[in-house]
């Protein structure tokens, strides 16, 4: 069984187009979270829910909006999309935002975005 | 802001080496720790964490955290090309527990 899983693993659009991308575990954790991968592979986090609720919002443009049904899901769903959001972009879950110094991530297996 | 800087590399060893991967961090109130393997076109997996200054082994791999200079490395031993991917360093700090990744190290082991 997929402990995170992502769909679609690939997505290849033009500019200006809306899109979302899914996430959900079956490992019953707490915490979901979505990063994004550049080019260079630097990976940064966008945002963090812990049980339905936003915890972190980092900096991104409000062209991005997470939204979690419930605590098994995470989508993330992208406005008027642009060249710069060409990247990877993964899902992962942690059992407990707060719980434990050994909190560790679980990451889906990504979504490579293509704008064109 | 908090910051984790790591080598990009390529970090080139022979097969059976020892490889030397270093992290260095700048929050000093930072607790936890962690190394993440990365294969190309592939997600992060944890490798090792580790919160107590000094030495942590698990098999092959020993990670080493002093939190007075404020880095944390990973010692893979006996390295085999099938080690060859990109470690990624993450750092927690103390209270929401969100990761700062650094920019990963690429480990080439060549035969």
């Amino acid at each position: 069984d997929t402990a995170v899983s992502q769909t679609p693993k690939y997505l290849v659009t033009q500019m200006g187009n809306d899109k979302s991308i899914k996430c959900e575990q079956n490992l019953g954790h707490d915490t979901m979270y979505w990063y994004k991968q550049d080019s260079k592979k630097f990976l940064k986090i966008m945002f963090s829910y812990n049980n339905k609720e936003l915890i972190i919002n980092e900096t991104v443009p409000n062209r991005f909006s997470p939204k979690s049904p419930d605590k098994a899901h995470l989508n993330l769903h992208i406005n008027s999309l642009e060249l710069g959001d060409s990247a990877v972009y993964f899902c992962a879950s942690s059992q407990d935002l707060q719980a434990s110094l050994a909190d560790t991530q679980y990451f889906g297996p990504g979504t490579r975005l293509t704008v064109l | 802001q908090k910051e984790v800087e790591q080598n990009s590399g390529p970090l080139s060893v022979p097969e059976g080496a020892i490889a030397s991967l270093n992290c260095t961090y700048s929050d000093r109130g930072s607790q936890s720790f962690f190394w993440y393997r990365q294969y190309s076109g592939k997600s992060p997996e944890l490798i090792m964490f580790i919160y107590s200054n000094g030495d942590k082994e698990d098999g092959r791999f020993t990670a080493q955290l002093n939190k007075a200079s404020q880095y944390v490395s990973l010692l893979i031993r006996d390295s085999q090309p099938s080690d060859s991917a990109t470690y990624l360093c993450a750092v927690n700090s103390g209270g929401s527990y969100i990761p700062t990744f650094g920019r990963g190290t690429s480990l080439i082991v060549h035969p």
